[in-house]
């Protein structure tokens, strides 16, 4: 089973500056990595596929790179409403782990 | 618009099975698989299996193996994942997604359900 680690667990960062998230899968994904966006007592919301593909209707600061096993969410200029917890996921071979999630706090 | 509607919340005694609806709407059924993933309270996401609406294939994370069912009835267009043998620890929120038309990122996603296991 291929497991996904996130770091850091949480991470403080003003409004307006720049939010980098990793993400390791412990064998390659090839490009087969999501990641998502959770607010408390919402479901799940699809951010960025295939690493890099943003999702429809997802603001251009979000943005992702990486592949094999190394992966980032980097998010531009942080906006209040980003303050979430971030998930990554491969879908590359199942179990379709998720990594146990960033989050993201305002400093 | 797509959309995934859950079955509401359920209160569930250890040794019990509970059964979870998604009804999907906006889109054709059979065309995309529904995976099926929970949350404990606090925790992380955790991804419980998958299933094809079309030919009725499933695939489960171990962890599950022998203990969840994924079936479907296309009349109605809805899934249903079916969790035996509770536990305390299986106490949380179980959402059903949609996933891409070949791959499996999670484009849509349920509301939730709350399924809680207590004495």
């Amino acid at each position: 089973e291929i497991v996904m680690t996130q770091s850091p667990a949480t991470l403080s960062v003003s409004p307006g500056e720049r939010a980098t998230l990793s993400c390791r899968a412990s064998q390659s994904v090839s490009s087969n990595l999501a990641w998502y966006q959770q607010k408390p007592g919402q479901a799940p919301r699809l951010l960025i596929y295939g690493a890099s593909t943003r999702a429809t209707g997802i603001p251009a600061r979000f943005s992702g790179s990486g592949s094999g096993t190394e992966f980032t969410l980097t998010i531009s200029s942080l906006q209040s409403e980003d303050f979430a917890v971030y998930y990554c996921q491969q879908y590359n071979n199942w179990p379709f782990a998720f990594g146990q999630g960033t989050k993201l706090e305002i400093k | 618009q797509v959309q995934l509607v859950q079955s509401g919340a359920e209160v569930k005694k250890p040794g019990a099975s509970v059964k979870v609806s998604c009804k999907a709407s906006g889109y054709t059924f059979t065309s995309y698989d529904i995976n099926w993933v929970r949350q404990a309270t606090g925790q992380g996401l955790e991804w419980m299996g998958w299933m094809n609406p079309n030919s009725g294939n499933t695939g489960y994370a171990q962890k599950f193996q022998g203990r969840v069912t994924m079936t479907r009835n296309t009349s109605i267009s809805t899934a249903y994942m079916e969790l035996s043998s509770l536990r305390s620890e299986d106490t949380a929120v179980y959402y059903c997604a949609r996933a891409a038309v070949v791959l499996q990122y999670l484009g849509y996603w349920g509301q939730g359900t709350l399924v809680t296991v207590s004495s």
